[in-house]
């Protein structure tokens, strides 16, 4: 599976977007970015995954540059809610989903 | 019901017990996991099920001993632990092992080994 570096910590005024980058300049061409989270104590959540089209559903947007080698998800409006550790991972075929260190995210009043 | 339960939430050993955690779903889902997380670490994957037979163990020692009795159902007997197998361990479900679609996780167990 393809690495990813996050930054390790991000705040987000409540309200505000919340911009989470990814970086995973190794992706192969059939290999998908997967967005996970874990609110503190719980078992992680998906939020959202593509493989080279942005895509948006009801918790977040996803965008993936051109040459795939990068990604952004978007809180449109972060809430105290969505303090959580961010995790970007890529993974494709036989699906052995690994997590990186992830970005921890708090969302400020 | 787009649920996986794990049971118990807690559970408090000595290194000479042996234990089960428990895993269920009633998605259909076909591939089950075990993650194992430490504080404040990612989770790491440490077995995958795919149709009920083991199809990826992360070189897990043998004092962990994964079970899946049917598609719905992941056990994980634990016998002779240490106390630095002291972690939340997680259960997820997904389609096929092999899909792109999402991983279903449980709210996970939390060992503690004495």
């Amino acid at each position: 599976d393809a690495k990813t570096t996050q930054p390790p910590s991000m705040d987000c005024a409540e309200g505000r977007a919340a911009n989470l980058p990814c970086n995973h300049s190794t992706i192969s061409g059939n290999e998908y970015v997967y967005w996970y989270r874990q609110i503190h104590s719980q078992g992680p959540q998906y939020i959202i995954h593509g493989l080279k089209n942005n895509e948006t559903n009801e918790m977040a947007s996803l965008i993936i540059t051109e040459d795939r080698k990068s990604s952004t998800l978007i809180l449109p409006h972060a809430t105290l809610r969505d303090t959580a550790v961010y995790y970007c991972i890529v993974s494709g075929g036989y699906q052995k989903v690994t997590f990186g260190t992830g970005t921890k995210l708090q969302v400020i009043p | 019901d787009t649920e996986v339960t794990q049971t118990p939430k807690h559970l408090v050993m000595g290194m000479t017990n042996k234990k089960s955690l428990k895993c269920e779903q009633h998605m259909g889902h076909r591939a089950m996991y075990w993650y194992k997380q430490k504080a404040k670490k990612p989770p790491e994957l440490m077995f995958v099920y795919s149709y009920e037979k083991l199809s990826i163990n992360e070189s897990v020692p043998s004092r962990f001993s994964p079970e899946c009795p049917n598609s719905s159902l992941l056990n994980l007997h634990l016998h002779a632990l240490q106390p630095e197998d002291s972690a939340l361990y997680l259960c997820a479900s997904s389609r096929e092992a092999w899909d792109t679609g999402e991983l279903f996780f449980g709210e996970g167990s939390r060992l503690t080994v004495l």
